[in-house]
């Protein structure tokens, strides 16, 4: 099967930046998704990258390095609202599958 | 408003008694799936379909059915629940896959 690793979790406190690690198996690979979730809501998209570097989204960034089967997201000026999980997911098998990694639950603290 | 439907939200049965989950979109998108989310095992694809009659099994498939005969409802079916299968469902749509999905508010459901 398809390995996606992340941390399981993480905390941090409000006002700082956070890295959020995800390693893949890079075979088939065909882009990479971070989507956010709420306790109990469905997950939201966040970014998606194909080609290798950073993608900057306001207060979020994510990384992408192809050859190493690698990416982060990057969650800066942190806020009591960005405790979740992030969840980090592949595109495998030319575009048909996506996979998720078990997530990174991330708690914020005053 | 752009969106993706499932009904029930919440779902409580008994071992063997056939259900069906709905779920419906209104973005015209071609590619559908559901996903079971469960602690400590993430969110893992159960089927999925790339158009109308066209579907094919994710990671999990084993207890369940799905059909496509529309493009706008793919709905999934538990033939004889059991309690294996309590979990939080999401169903989710894309126009194509490099747009990610949009997700289903989902559904919890309970097998006694």
């Amino acid at each position: 099967g398809q390995n996606i690793d992340q941390p399981t979790e993480m905390t941090a406190t409000e006002g700082a930046i956070v890295q959020i690690n995800c390693t893949y198996q890079t075979s088939g690979f065909n882009g990479l998704f971070w989507y956010q979730q709420h306790a109990g809501e469905a997950p939201t998209f966040l970014s998606y990258n194909v080609l290798d570097g950073l993608e900057e989204k306001g207060r979020f960034s994510s990384f992408l390095s192809r050859s190493k089967g690698y990416s982060y997201l990057l969650l800066k000026e942190l806020q009591m609202k960005d405790s979740a999980s992030y969840l980090c997911a592949v595109l495998w098998q030319a575009g048909t599958a996506l996979i998720f990694g078990k997530g990174t639950t991330l708690s914020v603290s005053s | 408003e752009a969106q993706v439907t499932q009904n029930p939200r919440y779902l409580i049965t008994v071992t063997g008694k056939k259900l069906t989950v709905t779920c419906s979109q209104n973005m015209n998108h071609e590619y559908m799936s559901w996903y079971r989310q469960d602690p400590g095992l993430g969110l893992r694809q159960i089927y999925y379909s790339m158009n109308v009659e066209v579907t094919d099994k994710g990671d999990v498939p084993e207890g369940y059915k799905v059909s496509r005969k529309e493009k706008r409802n793919f709905p999934l079916i538990l033939e004889s629940p059991s309690p294996n299968q309590t979990s939080l469902y999401f169903c989710a749509s894309s126009a194509g896959l490099n747009y990610g999905y949009t997700f289903g508010s989902g559904t919890r459901l309970t097998v006694v």
